[in-house]
Order: C-alpha cells, then structure tokens, then sequence
C-alpha cells in the first residue's frame, strides 16, 4: 500500500524567502503526483501535477520536481509572501487512485 | 464557475441519525471520490467511482455507504454517525481510464455530531 510522507509538519517563514516543501512515496509505480493547496476549512485547490513521465513543472513561483526512482517530490516557492500562508499536500496517483500526505502547513510571516 | 459543488457546506446530526452528503459536478468526468479528512490529518479515500464502477477501500466501514444515480450526482450515506465521524467530507472528480487529468476538489463539506 502506498505510503506519502511530507516533511516538515510546520515551516514559518519570514516573507520574500524561497523554500522548498518535500514530499516522499514508497511506491515508485505510480502515474503521476499532484500538490494541493488548502486553506482552513476549505477544499483543496490544485497548484501543479506532475505526469510520471516528467521530471518537473512551473507555475509562476511554484516549481515541482519529480524523482520517481527515489520517491521523492519536492515544491519549491519563490519570494514567499503572506498570501501564500496555508497547509500544502502531496497526493500520488496511481490510476484512479490517490493517496495523499498529511500536509506541510506553511506560515509566512510579512 | 464552480467545477464541483458540495451541499450542505455545514451539516449537524445528531448520534446515529442518518445523514447524506451530497456532491455534483459540472465537467461529466468519469470518476468521482468521496474523502474524510479529520483535523491536520491527510484526506482519507473511502471510496471512488469509475463511472458506475464502485470502488471500496478496504478499510472503510459498513457504516459509509455511496450512491451514483448519474454521471453528475454522488453520494455519501452515513448510516449511524459515531462521535469519531466527525470531519470534512471532500469530493472530488478526475477524468478517468489511463488519464493523468488534474483531480478537482469541492468545497467539503462539515460533519459535526452531536
């Protein structure tokens, strides 16, 4: 059974740094790795999905990589801002099915 | 426009009164999730359709029942709510088959019980 891992738990931040979210799976057999976005009490919005294929993919300051031999993903934030303050999840796909980290909850503090 | 939308937003029952959570969806993907997601923990599947396919993950109880009259419409039937029910509900829906389609959450829904 898939296993998702995100480390750290928390991460507070002082506002215009860069930084790095980390995500890790035990099963490399997968179809491709989604980062969410959730703010509290809310649903989750999708930031980036990476294709098992690929190795990376940009959306403005968000840079995810992909290392499936590893299982590992990372989301990298440029020029953090207080906006971005919210918890950050990992989920892999394999086929139809999803299994999601618990989440990295981000502070960023102006 | 919203590509998924929950009702209720907020739900309140009461200890083993039936409740039923409702999600639509406006993109006719083939396959719909139901989640639980209890505080800082990571959603849970309970179960997903594949257009009428029926998925149950094993671990999920008796006691959460789902239902997909159409393609648009699903379901999720508490039978007895517990105490330890208690949580968001989240639905989602992806584009379904070997495709690698972004998942599309809705709002969730919350679940207290009383």
């Amino acid at each position: 059974k898939q296993e998702v891992t995100q480390i750290p738990a928390a991460l507070s931040v002082p506002e215009g740094e860069n930084l790095v979210l980390n995500c890790s799976f035990t099963d490399s057999a997968i179809y491709n790795l989604q980062w969410f976005r959730q703010d509290p009490g809310k649903g989750l919005t999708s930031l980036l999905l990476i294709q098992s294929s690929q190795r990376e993919q940009t959306s403005g300051r968000l840079n995810a990589s992909l290392d499936k031999s590893s299982g590992r993903s990372t989301l990298y934030i440029a020029a953090s801002q207080p906006g971005d303050s919210a918890t950050y999840l990992c989920a892999v796909g394999n086929n139809n099915d999803m299994r999601f980290g618990a989440g990295t909850r981000l502070t960023v503090k102006p | 426009d919203a590509m998924v939308i929950q009702n209720p937003r907020y739900q309140v029952t009461q200890f083993g009164k039936p409740v039923t959570l409702s999600c639509s969806q406006t993109l006719n993907h083939n396959v719909m999730y139901w989640y639980q997601q209890k505080s800082s923990q990571a959603p849970k599947l309970l179960f997903h359709y594949y257009d009428k396919d029926f998925n149950n993950e094993a671990d999920t109880p008796d006691n959460f029942q789902s239902r997909r009259p159409n393609t648009s419409f699903c379901f999720l039937d508490i039978r007895s709510p517990g105490l330890g029910d208690a949580a968001m509900y989240l639905c989602a829906i992806k584009g379904g088959g070997f495709s690698t389609d972004t998942q599309y959450f809705g709002p969730g829904t919350r679940l207290t019980v009383l």
